[in-house]
C-alpha cells in the first residue's frame, strides 16, 4: 500500500537550535499534509499543516515545506524548546480531496537544555 | 475544543477473548476512524465510517470489525484477540470536508496476553 516515509526517526538538539524532519509521499495525487505533535501519554495534536498549492507555510515557530516535484514535504521547528520534546508525525492524503491520511512512523524529537 | 472521548483507556485481554473498544464523539462530526500505533509503524488505519450505520475498511482491517451506530458512536470490536492485536489503539473524528483537522481521543492502551 502507499507509504510516507519519514526521517530521522530519533532526533536530539540543542535548546535555541533548529530542527528538521523530513517526510516523502508516494502518490502525486495527495494534496494535504498535516503535521501532528503527540507528548506523551496524550493524543496527537495537529500543529500544522500545507496543502499542495502552497509550497511554504509558516506559524509560530514552524516552517513546511512542500515540494511537490520530489514529493517531500518537511518540518522546521525554529528556536527550539524543552516544550517541543514530543513525537512529531507528518500525514499525507490518500489521494486528492481524499479523507483518509497515510501517516509516517513518526520522529521522537528531545530538546536538550 | 472538538472532544473525542474512549473507553476504557487501558485494557487487558485474554488471547481468544473478545475485545471492545468505544469512542464517542461530541464534535458532531461526519467521519469517525480507529488508528492503530505500533512504535515504528506510527499510526494506522484500521476501520473508518463517514455516516451511521455504515463502516468501511481501513489499510489493516484483518482481525477487527466496526460499529457506527450513531453518528456520536464507534465501535471497534475485536472477536477473537491476539497477542499481535497489543498495540495502542487511537479514535479520531473530522468534519464533512476533506482536508480538514482530524480531532483524536487519548488513546486506549490494549494487552493481550
Amino acid at each position: 500500500g502507499e507509504q510516507v516515509e519519514q526521517l530521522p526517526s530519533i532526533l536530539r538538539v540543542q535548546e535555541g537550535s533548529s530542527a528538521s524532519i523530513n517526510c516523502t509521499y508516494e502518490n502525486s495525487a495527495s494534496n494535504y499534509f498535516p503535521w501532528y505533535k503527540q507528548e506523551p501519554g496524550e493524543n496527537p495534536k495537529l500543529i500544522i499543516d500545507i496543502r499542495s498549492n502552497m509550497e511554504r507555510k509558516q506559524t509560530q515557530g514552524l516552517i513546511v515545506l512542500l515540494d511537490k516535484k520530489a514529493k517531500r514535504f518537511s518540518l522546521h521547528i525554529t528556536d527550539t524548546q524543552p516544550g517541543d520534546s514530543a513525537m512529531y508525525f507528518c500525514a499525507a492524503s490518500k489521494a486528492s480531496g481524499s479523507w483518509q491520511l497515510i501517516f509516517g512512523s513518526g520522529t521522537q524529537l528531545t530538546v536538550m537544555p | 475544543e472538538a472532544a473525542v472521548t474512549q473507553s476504557p483507556r487501558s485494557k487487558v485481554a485474554v488471547t481468544g477473548g473478545k475485545v471492545t473498544l468505544s469512542c464517542h464523539q461530541t464534535n458532531n462530526h461526519d467521519y469517525m476512524y480507529w488508528y492503530r500505533q505500533d512504535t515504528g509503524h506510527g499510526l494506522r488505519l484500521i476501520h473508518y465510517s463517514y455516516v451511521a450505520d455504515s463502516t468501511e475498511k481501513g489499510d489493516i482491517p484483518d482481525g477487527y470489525k466496526a460499529s457506527r451506530p450513531s453518528q456520536e458512536n464507534f465501535s471497534l470490536i475485536l472477536e477473537l484477540a491476539s497477542l499481535s492485536q497489543t498495540a495502542v489503539y487511537f479514535c479520531a473524528s473530522s468534519g464533512r470536508e476533506s482536508n480538514t483537522e482530524v480531532f483524536f481521543g487519548k488513546g486506549t492502551r490494549l494487552t493481550v496476553v
